[in-house]
């Protein structure tokens, strides 16, 4: 079975950057698929932020496009998203997944 | 890009009636990458259906999933109390990118 966890800081300062990992158990991150990071802020839907695969190649939504790093450590099964220059917009809970598989979330909140 | 249009907005039933809840896609998809989550206040979406017709593990008999191409649907055959939540489609493909549903909120009529 498939289990990923992400972890990171629950509160980040507006303009800052917000970093979460993700540790991916039952599954080689290099087992061919990908890897990627969903959000909803409370309340709201859900959305796609972006996707890596394990030799690093990356796909992001063009609407994130520009604040979006993502980073696989595939020596220790985890994968990595960075946002830049968050504002109070980028609220929400923080999802790590591969395909239907998802983390319990890990809400991160953008407040000074 | 995979645009999912899911319907109705809100659905009001009561419990024991039958739930159809609708998802349809702007071009035709892959039945094996299309999913359905629930989600309860204050919860992370819960995976019930897996590839159009497949069942988490867990989930009970009374939901369903089948279609193909472009019209996917979720029924709940026997509503229950626990069951009035807000239900997501999704593609998550063969390319990259995933697309969701904006949701159907399941009320108690």
């Amino acid at each position: 079975q498939v289990q990923l966890q992400e972890s990171g800081p629950g509160l980040v300062k507006p303009s800052e950057t917000l970093s979460l990992t993700c540790t991916v158990s039952g599954s080689s991150i290099s087992s061919g698929h990908y890897w990627a990071w969903v959000r909803q802020p409370p309340g709201k839907g859900l959305e796609w932020i972006g996707s890596i695969y394990h030799t690093g190649r990356t796909y992001y939504n063009p609407s994130l496009k520009s604040r979006v790093t993502m980073s696989v450590d595939t020596s220790k099964n985890q994968f990595s998203l960075k946002l830049g220059s968050v504002t109070a917009a980028d609220t929400a809970f923080y999802y790590c997944a591969r395909g239907f598989y998802w983390g319990q979330g890990t809400l991160v909140t953008v407040s000074a | 890009e995979i645009v999912l249009t899911q319907s109705p907005g809100t659905l009001s039933l009561s419990p024991g009636e039958r739930a159809t809840l609708s998802c349809r896609a702007s071009q035709s998809i892959s039945s094996s990458y299309l999913a359905w989550y629930q989600q309860k206040p204050g919860q992370a979406p819960r995976l019930l259906i897996y590839a159009t017709s497949n069942r988490a593990t867990g989930i009970p008999d009374r939901f369903s999933g089948g279609g193909s191409g472009t019209d996917f649907t979720l029924t709940i055959s026997r509503l229950e109390p626990e069951d009035f939540a807000v239900y997501y489609c999704q593609h998550y493909g063969t390319s990259p990118g995933y697309t969701f549903g904006q949701g159907t909120k399941l009320e108690i009529k």
